[in-house]
């Protein structure tokens, strides 16, 4: 079946760096765009980035622009989010997602379960 | 504070029905489809309605979505106490390049 497992968090000083890695698996990688969004704890869900089924538009949330880098690797059908100089406010549960449109939608089916980033000194 | 706007939290009695807005711009609602999401406590958020107003599969009929120029609306009807969570509603940005979601409407079924 579809499914999409996230990996890579954890605990993290502020200024360090860390990458996540998302799985996907049970469909063709290439046809889909994907995504990648955070909700902090007790908060709402907020977008963080995507990457076209082209593997070469990618757009982010303009807060995150210069700090978060999102790829993907079509050999492995695995997504990936290189997180740089993390701050405090960074602390979320990342979800990778699947947007059947490509990438420019904000439809998003499946979510994996999600990774915890913790960002503290 | 978040593109799309939603009423923080929602009520009604089990059996009965309830709407849940979304309203945004031309830029995002007004030109782009709308998708809905369910999120229980502790567990990821869920497809409900996607292309403004279609169903996944598995979806129950008892969920339902419109839109109407730059706002949404989720429907909920025969209110269940299993339907307790918190919906998101999200449509792509084309000003931005970006998703854009609300901030949420946690459901409480009295």
């Amino acid at each position: 079946q579809v499914r999409l497992v996230e990996s890579g968090g954890g605990v993290v000083r502020p200024g360090r760096s860390l990458r996540l890695s998302c799985a996907a698996s049970g469909f063709s990688f290439d046809n889909y765009g994907m995504h990648w969004i955070r909700q902090a704890p007790g908060k709402g869900l907020e977008w963080v980035a995507v990457i076209w089924l082209d593997g070469k538009n990618k757009f982010y949330a303009e807060a995150l622009k210069g700090r978060f880098i999102i790829s993907r690797d079509s050999s492995k059908s695995m997504v990936y989010l290189q997180m740089n100089s993390l701050r405090v406010e960074d602390t979320a549960v990342y979800y990778c997602a699947r947007d059947p449109r490509g990438g420019n939608s904000g439809e998003f089916d499946p979510w994996g379960q999600g990774t915890l980033v913790t960002v503290s000194s | 504070q978040s593109v799309l706007t939603q009423p923080p939290s929602v009520s009604a009695a089990p059996r009965q029905k309830v709407t849940i807005s979304c309203s945004g711009s031309n830029s995002n609602i007004g030109n782009n489809y709308v998708s809905w999401y369910q999120q229980f406590p502790g567990t990821a958020p869920k497809l409900l309605i996607y292309d403004n107003n279609k169903r996944p599969s598995g979806i129950p009929d008892r969920f339902s979505g419109s839109k109407s120029g730059t706002s949404a609306t989720l429907g909920i009807t025969g209110l269940q106490t299993g339907d307790e969570a918190d919906y998101f509603c999200a449509a792509w940005d084309a000003s931005l390049s970006a998703v854009a979601f609300g901030g949420g409407t946690k459901l409480t079924v009295l």
